[in-house]
């Protein structure tokens, strides 16, 4: 299995609401990743996850929750969203490799729409 | 990790090869340059990595200049499955191999 899901595919939410979204990789990797890319920008990275750890916050505001429950799952919890949250969110994959440089596998993100 | 430009598009025609220019003259010797591409509704896809010596596989080749201020990615051919945002990012390394994505090269090719 070489590949990353990521559920759901679309989530629309109100901004009380609150939501996760769930990534998943089966390939033993290490490193997991949150990016948030809005329509016709880079990808803007997130979290990093590595042996499960918070290795790496982007200085996102608390109202983003990530969970790393085990080496294979990565979650991210919303809370109180702004429509300016609105973003594909993409979750990625590394194995541990030489000096930590390693392919990045990426899942096909997550449409989240906040009204 | 380093700040890199690429030109905001390029145009090719299928079947022939693709230079894609990256600069990153404030690269620190312990930088890789990498490059993804992402496709139309997809999320981006590993193309090509190096740290010093030119790489090549079975997507595309990296030539990376002898002072690593600037590097190419090479398509030797072009096809329609290959237009596509091309990301050239200077970094990584470490522990997390964190990579910050740049503007990017918005490729499209041409039957």
């Amino acid at each position: 299995d070489t590949e990353v899901t990521q559920t759901p595919k679309h989530l629309v939410m109100g901004m009380t609401n609150k939501k996760s979204l769930k990534c998943e990789q089966h390939m033993g990797h290490r490193a997991m990743y949150w990016y948030k890319q809005k329509a016709k920008k880079p990808p803007e990275l997130m979290f990093v996850y590595s042996y499960e750890k918070l290795s790496i916050n982007e200085s996102v505001p608390s109202r983003f929750s990530p969970e790393c429950p085990n080496s294979s799952l990565l979650n991210l919890h919303l809370h109180a969203l702004q429509p300016e949250d609105s973003a594909l969110y993409l979750c990625a994959s590394s194995p541990p490799g030489l000096a930590g440089v390693g392919e990045q596998f990426f899942g096909p993100g997550t449409r989240l729409t906040v009204l | 990790d380093a700040k890199t430009t690429q030109p905001n598009s390029m145009e090719s025609n299928e079947e022939e090869p693709v230079h894609l220019p990256c600069n990153h003259s404030t690269i620190s010797g312990t930088d890789y340059i990498h490059w993804y591409r992402q496709l139309p509704s997809q999320g981006p896809e590993y193309v090509i990595h190096g740290l010093t010596s030119n790489v090549n596989n079975r997507m595309a080749s990296l030539a990376i200049a002898e002072d690593r201020k600037s590097s190419t990615l090479i398509l030797h051919r072009a096809t329609l499955r290959d237009a596509a945002v091309y990301y050239c990012i200077a970094g990584g390394g470490g522990a997390t191999n964190k990579l910050i994505f740049g503007t990017g090269t918005l490729l499209a090719v041409q039957p």
